[in-house]
């Protein structure tokens, strides 16, 4: 059974980087063709796709926000952290992580997500 | 990569069926068959509802069906039931990233 989570800070001050966790079980990162994505989803508006990170540490960024995105894996710990730099209230949303099944163009299983407030 | 083109809300009676629409371009739906939908319930996470453009995950209705021509995708519901009153989003890959539509609301008369 496949299980995602996301952790981190609740609240962050505008400039801070922000930086979230996902924790996840049912299948590994190592796992030829296997993915970990990030969405997040302003109170009220679309989702919007932020980052992906792959078996084989390929990582594809959101073209819009790619300068202030970082996704890293820790194969060992089943672990996927995003970190974005320069937060802004406009930031604000429910992030989310969800799996990308074995060479597949879609997401799977998603995470809870976790609301992020940037105010100061 | 622009987001792709969704109506706002759509609605329509039980037993009614309703279609959903996703418009992008060559360079995502139209280029690549790798569309997916999503169905949202006030705050919970997004469903997997379609994938691939037509496919149905197991355990989701048949009742849920996807097709695609051009660079339009689309969503039908048949039968229409309370519980799907929801927001829906339809996503695409490209070559390498993922873009998604604004989302739908679908109000259950």
């Amino acid at each position: 059974q496949i299980t995602l989570k996301e952790s981190g800070p609740t609240l962050v001050k505008p400039t801070q980087t922000l930086t979230l966790t996902c924790t996840f079980s049912g299948f590994s990162l190592s796992t030829g063709g296997v993915g970990v994505g990030w969405i997040r989803q302003p109170p009220g508006k679309a989702l919007e796709w932020l980052a992906l990170i792959y078996w084989d540490d390929d990582k594809p960024y959101s073209p819009s926000l790619k300068t202030r995105l970082t996704i890293t894996k820790d194969t060992s710990k089943n672990q996927v952290v995003l970190t974005m730099t320069n937060m802004d209230p406009v930031d604000t949303a429910t992030y989310y992580c969800a799996h990308r099944p074995t060479y597949r163009r879609f997401f799977d299983y998603w995470g809870q997500g976790t609301l992020v407030t940037v105010s100061s | 990569q622009s987001a792709l083109t969704q109506p706002a809300s759509v609605s329509g009676s039980p037993g009614q069926s309703i279609t959903i629409s996703c418009t992008g371009t060559s360079s995502d739906v139209g280029g690549y068959n790798f569309v997916s939908w999503y169905q949202q319930h006030p705050g919970k996470a997004p469903k997997l509802m379609i994938y691939d453009v037509s496919n149905r995950p197991s355990g989701v209705s048949n009742r849920f069906s996807g097709s695609k021509s051009g660079n339009t995708a689309s969503l039908t519901i048949s039968g229409l039931q309370a519980e799907d009153e929801a927001d829906y989003y339809c996503s695409s890959y490209t070559s390498s990233s993922v873009v998604f539509g604004g989302g739908t609301k679908l109000t259950v008369l």
